[in-house]
């Protein structure tokens, strides 16, 4: 059965610094994908980035990274240069491709950034 | 483009009352999600749907059931609404590398 496990339940970082929030994965299939959402105190779900099992670079999105290392099965978020707006809680989720497709998410890492 | 779309925002229910919620999105996207949020515990899926007509079951799926009749619609009905029901509900509908969210349903039932 696919986990996703998020060991982080809080981070206080400086702004202006970067952060990584961790993200390890389990799961049996060779093909699946890996999400990263933020969602502010105001509640809605905003996607961040997307990393396949097969693709051969590490996403990358404006400040955001993902730093995938398939043979430890962790997917961290990297956010460069951290700004007030960033505080939020951090999701990361993982789809088995074809094989039932349903995305499981973890229980997050709250961020905060401090002025 | 509205993109995914909840109906209602919020509603308050009594213990044993049924309701149904809709989720409608205008991506064309064959896979649709919904998850309920509490506090500390993110998000459980509690089912799901990879095209019209399909639906699947999720981690939490007890005390709810769903239905995609059409490919841009994905409902979720409590028959017999209990107080463990409480919670924040987002529907979800992705194509393969995206995933996107509705604004969330606050259900409260009492």
């Amino acid at each position: 059965a696919q986990k996703i496990t998020q060991t982080q339940p809080g981070m206080f970082v400086q702004e202006k610094e970067a952060v990584t929030l961790d993200c390890t994965y389990d799961t049996s299939d060779p093909s699946y994908g890996l999400f990263w959402y933020k969602q502010p105190s105001s509640g809605e779900m905003i996607f961040l980035i997307y990393q396949g099992s097969y693709d051969q670079q590490n996403a990358t999105e404006g400040r955001y990274s993902l730093n995938f290392q398939k043979a430890r099965k962790s997917a961290n978020l990297v956010i460069s240069a951290s700004q007030l707006g960033d505080s939020a809680m951090y999701f990361c989720a993982m789809r088995e491709v074809g094989r039932d497709d349903k995305i499981i998410f973890g229980k997050g890492t709250r961020l905060h950034i401090l002025p | 483009n509205a993109g995914v779309t909840q109906t209602p925002k919020f509603r308050v229910l009594k213990t044993g009352q049924s309701m149904t919620l809709l989720c409608a999105q205008d991506m064309n996207h064959e896979y649709m999600y919904w998850y309920r949020q509490d506090p500390g515990m993110g998000l459980r899926l509690i089912h799901y749907s990879v095209g019209e007509g399909t639906t699947a079951k999720g981690e939490v799926p007890d005390g709810y059931n769903v239905s995609r009749l059409k490919k841009q619609n994905f409902l979720l009905g409590l028959e017999s609404a209990a107080p463990s029901q409480t919670s924040v509900y987002f529907c979800a509908s992705s194509d393969r590398y995206e995933q996107y969210f509705g604004p969330g349903t606050r259900l409260t039932v009492t």
